[in-house]
C-alpha cells in the first residue's frame, strides 16, 4: 500500500528557505491523484499549504502563495515543498498527504479528501 | 475563502456516551466538499468521512456524518476509549482546502 515519508532539515534560520521532500513508496505518479502539503503549528490546528497534480498543476493557500513552491519529481517518486523567507511563525509539523478527487456523478461537484498521510516532520525556525 | 467553524472547542464525555460535533461553513457548500479527520497526540490525522456522510475505508460504523448547506455534524454513537482525540472538518472548493479549528473530545 502507498506510504508517504517527509524528510528535510529540522532547523531553519529566519529569512531562509525551508525545503522538504515527500517520498512516495509503492506507488506511481502516473494516476489521477493530488499531492498535498499541510502544516500544524505547535498546539494549533491544521493549515493547508498547497498541492500539485500529477500533471504538474499547482494550487496554493492564498495566504502563503507568494512564498510557496511545490514541485514533483516523478523519476524519484517524490514531491517537494519550498517556503521562502521563513519566520518563527512557520515553525510547525509539516505533513505530506495524498489528495483523492473524483466527480460526483451527474453533478459538477467533486469529492476531495486526504486519504494517505505521512507521519510528519517537525521544522523549527530559529537562529 | 470559506471559513469552517467547529463547536464545541472541547467536548467532555464518558466512554459509551454519544458525541455530536458541529462544523459550520461561512457559506453554502455541497456536502460532497466536506470531510472529517481524527487526530491523536503525536500522530498524523486520519480520514474518517468524506462527502459529509461516507465513511472512509476501515472506519467503524459508530461514526456517522450528516448535514447540508452550511451545517454539518459528525456523530460518534458510543464513544470507545480510542475515540478520545481531536476532530477536524475540511472543505474543498475552487481548488482550495480549508480546515476547521478542531474539536477535542476528552474523557470526562
Amino acid at each position: 500500500q502507498v506510504q508517504l515519508q517527509e524528510s528535510g532539515p529540522g532547523l531553519v534560520n529566519p529569512s531562509e528557505t525551508l525545503s522538504l521532500t515527500c517520498t512516495v513508496s509503492a506507488y506511481s505518479f502516473s494516476s489521477n491523484y493530488y499531492w498535498d502539503w499541510i502544516r500544524q503549528p505547535p498546539g494549533k490546528g491544521l493549515e493547508w499549504i498547497g498541492n500539485i497534480y500529477h500533471s504538474g498543476s499547482t494550487y496554493y493557500n492564498p495566504s502563503l502563495k507568494s512564498r510557496v513552491t511545490i514541485s514533483l519529481d516523478t523519476s524519484k517518486n517524490q514531491f517537494s515543498l519550498k517556503l521562502s523567507s521563513v519566520t518563527a511563525a512557520d515553525t510547525a509539523v509539516y505533513y505530506c498527504a495524498r489528495g483523492t478527487k473524483w466527480k460526483v456523478p451527474s453533478t459538477y461537484y467533486y469529492y476531495y479528501y486526504l486519504d494517505v498521510w505521512g507521519k510528519g516532520t517537525t521544522v523549527t525556525v530559529s537562529s | 475563502e470559506i471559513v469552517l467553524t467547529q463547536s464545541p472547542g472541547t467536548l467532555s464525555s464518558s466512554p459509551g456516551e454519544r458525541a455530536t460535533l458541529s462544523c459550520r461553513a461561512s457559506q453554502t457548500i455541497s456536502s460532497s466538499q466536506l470531510a472529517w479527520y481524527q487526530q491523536k497526540p503525536g500522530q498524523a490525522p486520519r480520514l474518517l468521512m468524506y462527502g459529509a456522510s461516507r465513511r472512509a475505508t476501515g472506519i467503524p460504523d459508530r461514526f456517522s456524518g450528516s448535514g447540508s448547506g452550511t451545517d454539518f455534524t459528525l456523530t460518534i454513537s458510543r464513544l470507545e476509549p480510542e475515540d478520545f482525540a481531536v476532530y477536524y472538518c475540511q472543505q474543498y472548493g475552487s481548488s482550495l482546502l480549508t480546515f476547521g479549528g478542531g474539536t477535542k473530545v476528552e474523557i470526562k
